[in-house]
């Protein structure tokens, strides 16, 4: 069935560092692939997101890249700071039943 | 984030017994989901509804129930049947079942005394 893997499953940077997490999808058809910063005991948070027909978006420190050949997506988080510590979620929504299917998760601590 | 409320923040659950978390929304939206997360996993997809008085099974809704007579509420029973129902309860809502962003209540976590 289709699916979601994301890596790492935890990652640790200093501050100032630049971080990348990784994630590939199954279904070639996917049209749509947004990130969800979710801190300790709250909601996930949408942060960015990219569409198909997109190579590359960037908000301030926030970039997410998308290769539709090699059906994977990734987060750059550049200049990171304390704050950016929490769990991402990477997602994709497959076309064919508009299903979203979400990643294990990435525990980002970024030490001072 | 705004607009969509669960309660209560934690819940109880003796062993035998069914309880009810709550989802509401005030963002008119048409679609609502729910979704559990665990420990190091994703999340995964229990129930979701396109329309009121129409829901559909999503991966894991054995040992669920849900009802949508409102456009704003869709509540989540965790029954008896459901031998493993610590988690963390996320329910979430879009314009419609093909819009791109879902956005997430506060969360419910369930606990079994």
């Amino acid at each position: 069935g289709e699916n979601v893997e994301q890596h790492p499953s935890t990652l640790s940077v200093q501050e100032g560092d630049s971080a990348v997490i990784k994630c590939t999808y199954s279904d070639s058809a996917s049209n749509y692939f947004p990130w969800y910063k979710q801190e300790l005991g709250k909601r996930p948070q949408l942060i960015i997101d990219i569409r198909s027909n997109v190579g590359e978006k960037k908000d301030q420190r926030i970039a997410v890249t998308l290769n539709k050949t090699a059906k994977h997506f990734s987060l750059h988080i550049t200049e990171t700071q304390p704050e950016d510590s929490a769990v991402y979620f990477c997602a994709a929504r497959f076309y064919n039943n508009n299903d979203m299917r979400f990643g294990a998760g990435t525990r980002l601590t970024v030490k001072p | 984030d705004g607009g969509i409320t669960q309660s209560p923040k934690y819940l109880f659950r003796k062993e035998g017994q069914n309880v009810t978390l709550s989802c509401e929304q005030n963002l008119n939206h048409d679609a609502m989901y729910w979704y559990r997360q665990d420990p190091g996993q994703g999340l995964r997809l229990i129930y979701y509804s396109q329309i009121v008085n129409d829901f559909q099974k999503g991966d894991i809704a054995e040992g669920y129930s849900v009802s949508r007579e409102k456009k704003e509420s869709f509540p989540l029973t965790v029954t008896s049947a459901q031998k493993n129902p610590t988690a963390f309860y996320l329910c979430a809502s879009s314009t419609g079942l093909a819009s791109e962003t879902q956005y997430f209540g506060p969360g419910t976590r369930l606990l079994v005394l």
